[in-house]
């Protein structure tokens, strides 16, 4: 069964500062890989989708990273603002229906301004 | 597109009384997925339908729970009677190629 890790369970930083978010699975056999964003009281948002067999995306400050073999990926925020403040998921689809899909508990993260 | 969404956004109810839930998916998507989120227990899954069929519904807590698509551009996540511990977040999303996107959720409060 896939279990998926996101660490550190929180993390706060100052502004400015570039930090990378760590989400691991215990499976490689995967389909894809999201990151999601959900603000207090909300629902969650979409920020980036890696394929099986890329490497890497790219949406403007942000980068994530795939590494199936290790069971890794990391979300690079480059220079933090207090809007990027949020709770930030990954989750694992290794196909077969709804139950392929597996969240990580997220990382809460806070920018200090 | 509107995204996904979902109505009531608030419901506060008493025990014992039904719960209905909606949830409008993105046109075009073909998989709809109801999930609950709470602190202690962060998102589950509650039931998955693909072209409008239940195709999963082992995390649907128990026979208070029942979920219905009549059609590909509405869903309704039904509770009866309702309990205190029904208190939640309940988030609906749809999904295409791989991609899941969720509507902003309907908070329910059981007294």
């Amino acid at each position: 069964k896939q279990e998926v890790t996101q660490i550190p369970a929180a993390l706060s930083v100052p502004e400015g500062e570039n930090l990378v978010l760590n989400c691991s699975f215990t499976d490689s056999a995967i389909y894809n890989l999201q990151w999601f964003r959900q603000d207090p009281g909300k629902g969650l948002t979409s920020l980036l989708l890696i394929q099986s067999s890329q490497r890497e995306q790219t949406s403007g400050r942000l980068n994530a990273s795939l590494d199936k073999s290790s069971g890794r990926s990391t979300l690079y925020i480059a220079a933090s603002q207090p809007g990027d403040s949020a709770t930030y998921l990954c989750a694992v689809y290794s196909g077969g229906g709804a139950d392929g899909l597996t969240f990580g508990k997220g990382t809460h993260l806070i920018i200090q301004p | 597109d509107a995204g996904v969404i979902q109505s009531p956004r608030h419901e506060v109810t008493e025990m014992g009384q039904e719960v209905t839930l909606r949830c409008k998916p993105i046109s075009g998507h073909n998989s709809l997925f109801w999930y609950r989120q709470t602190m202690m227990r962060g998102l589950e899954l509650l039931i998955y339908f693909n072209n409008n069929v239940p195709i999963d519904d082992s995390g649907m807590p128990e026979d208070r729970f029942s979920a219905k698509m009549p059609n590909a551009s509405f869903s309704t996540l039904k509770i009866q009677p309702s309990e205190p511990r029904d208190s939640a977040v309940y988030f609906c999303a749809s999904r295409d190629a791989g991609e899941l996107f969720f509507g902003e959720g309907s908070r329910l409060t059981v007294l």
